[in-house]
């Protein structure tokens, strides 16, 4: 079975912080994705990859860098945290863009 | 911006009854899918439909994909309390780029 692994299930950062969400996807899939979900917006890309080292902007990027130095695994970045920033993540990977495969999500707050 | 629009928002049926839900695109599309999401988990896929086929079945699941209307809908059949989830639709081509991009769901809930 294709494993997408969150470092975290729940995290409480304050507020300038630089916090690292972390991702591990166990099936060699080039792309990999990072969402932010809310109540009433659905998933907001914010940013994906498609190689090491190669990324993309999603739709909502602003405050947020990721790295991808190595194929299995994904970092998201919160460059300084801000109670805006409080949200559920999640992560995914996919072979092309095909079946997307999700991790169970990390549920961030900022205080 | 969001490329999917899952229609409604939310949904509530008795058990055993038919679920429908839609979800309308803006540009063109490879593929379009469909996932399950349970309260506070990741997301589940269920089905995958190509730009170039019109239904697909997948147990009590059935997708239909109108690209000349870019709409699609996701009908549960024989409801049952375990399908209350949210469903979303995600589509695979904005603009050129290819990203995957969900839209706001549909709250379906199921009442025994």
């Amino acid at each position: 079975d294709v494993k997408v692994t969150q470092s975290s299930r729940y995290l409480v950062k304050r507020t300038g912080e630089k916090v690292f969400l972390e991702c591990v996807q166990d099936m060699d899939h080039e792309n990999m994705f990072w969402y932010r979900q809310d109540p009433g917006l659905g998933l907001r890309l914010i940013y994906f990859s498609y190689d090491v080292k190669m990324k993309e902007k999603g739709d909502i990027p602003e405050g947020y860098s990721v790295s991808r130095e190595k194929k299995e695994r994904f970092s998201l970045i919160l460059e300084s945290a801000s109670t805006n920033q409080t949200s559920m993540y999640l992560c995914a990977s996919s072979l092309g863009l095909g079946e997307a495969f999700f991790g169970q999500g990390t549920r961030l707050t900022v205080v | 911006s969001q490329q999917g629009e899952e229609d409604p928002q939310a949904l509530s049926i008795q058990e055993g009854e038919n679920a429908t839900m839609n979800c309308s695109y803006k540009t063109s599309i490879n593929n379009l899918q469909w996932y399950r999401q349970n309260s506070g988990r990741g997301l589940v896929h269920l089905i995958l439909i190509r730009s170039n086929e019109r239904e697909k079945h997948s147990g009590r699941l059935r997708v239909t994909l109108d690209t000349s209307k870019k709409s699609s809908s996701l009908l549960i059949t024989a409801s049952r309390a375990a399908d209350t989830a949210s469903y979303f639709c995600a589509t695979d081509k904005i603009q050129g780029a290819q990203k995957l991009v969900f839209g706001q769901g549909t709250r379906l809930t199921i009442n025994p």
